[in-house]
């Protein structure tokens, strides 16, 4: 199974960039990364996704390293508002199906 | 707007009762998945499905059921045989259902429903 590895929780300071840091050391060659976030007690919430190349959209950045066993989500000028769960997944295959797995994921508390 | 309609938002059921959680979208995905949420914990796969009328069973199936109709409804039931039944429900949705050697999937998320067992 490809699974990711992320740290428990950061901190960042309001209006600088948050570096979010993901293993994914077990990743198949044609598997994607997903970024997405969940606000406490809501629906988590799509943020991004890459398979080789860096991308970037209007929420944030992803790159991801050259060998795709690690990724890093990069929120440019992290608000208030950004403070939540960030969940870093692949997708893994089984049989004729395939599933999202999400782990614990990390806390970002973005500090005034 | 498109999206995906859960309900009810809160729930509480008294032990022994089974429930049914509603899950409703209009974003034409063929695939649909349930989840659940403790607190302080990741989302942990209670079924999917790829297609209507086909369902499996993911890493938490026992004591829940389900049902595949119709492709924009994919109701949940919590039955009796849950033994820790109180916890976060969420559902999603994805485009594509199946098997893809390659190509994104993105999920959409219902906004949950909060389960308590009194």
């Amino acid at each position: 199974d490809a699974k990711t590895t992320q740290p428990p929780s950061m901190d960042c300071a309001e209006g600088r960039a948050a570096n979010l840091p993901c293993n994914h050391s077990t990743i198949s060659g044609n598997e994607y990364v997903y970024w997405y976030r969940q606000i406490h007690s809501q629906g988590p919430q799509y943020i991004i996704h890459g398979l080789k190349n860096n991308e970037t959209n209007e929420m944030a950045s992803l790159i991801i390293t050259e060998d795709r066993k690690s990724s890093t989500l990069i929120l440019p000028h992290a608000t208030l508002r950004d403070t939540a769960v960030y969940y870093c997944i692949v997708r893994v295959v089984i049989g004729s199906n395939y599933k999202l797995t999400f782990g614990k994921g990390t806390l970002l508390t973005v500090n005034p | 707007d498109g999206g995906i309609t859960q309900s009810p938002k809160y729930l509480f059921r008294k032990e022994g009762q089974n429930v049914t959680l509603s899950c409703e979208q209009n974003l034409n995905h063929d695939a649909m998945y349930w989840y659940r949420q403790d607190p302080g914990q990741g989302l942990r796969l209670i079924y999917y499905s790829q297609i209507v009328n086909d369902f499996q069973k993911g890493d938490i199936a026992e004591g829940y059921s389900v049902s595949r109709e119709k492709k924009e409804s994919f109701p949940l039931t919590v039955t009796s045989a849950q033994k820790n039944p109180t916890a976060f429900y969420l559902c999603a949705s994805s485009i594509r259902g199946g098997t893809s050697p390659s190509g994104a999937n993105v999920l959409t998320f219902g906004a949950g429903s909060r389960l308590t067992v009194l």
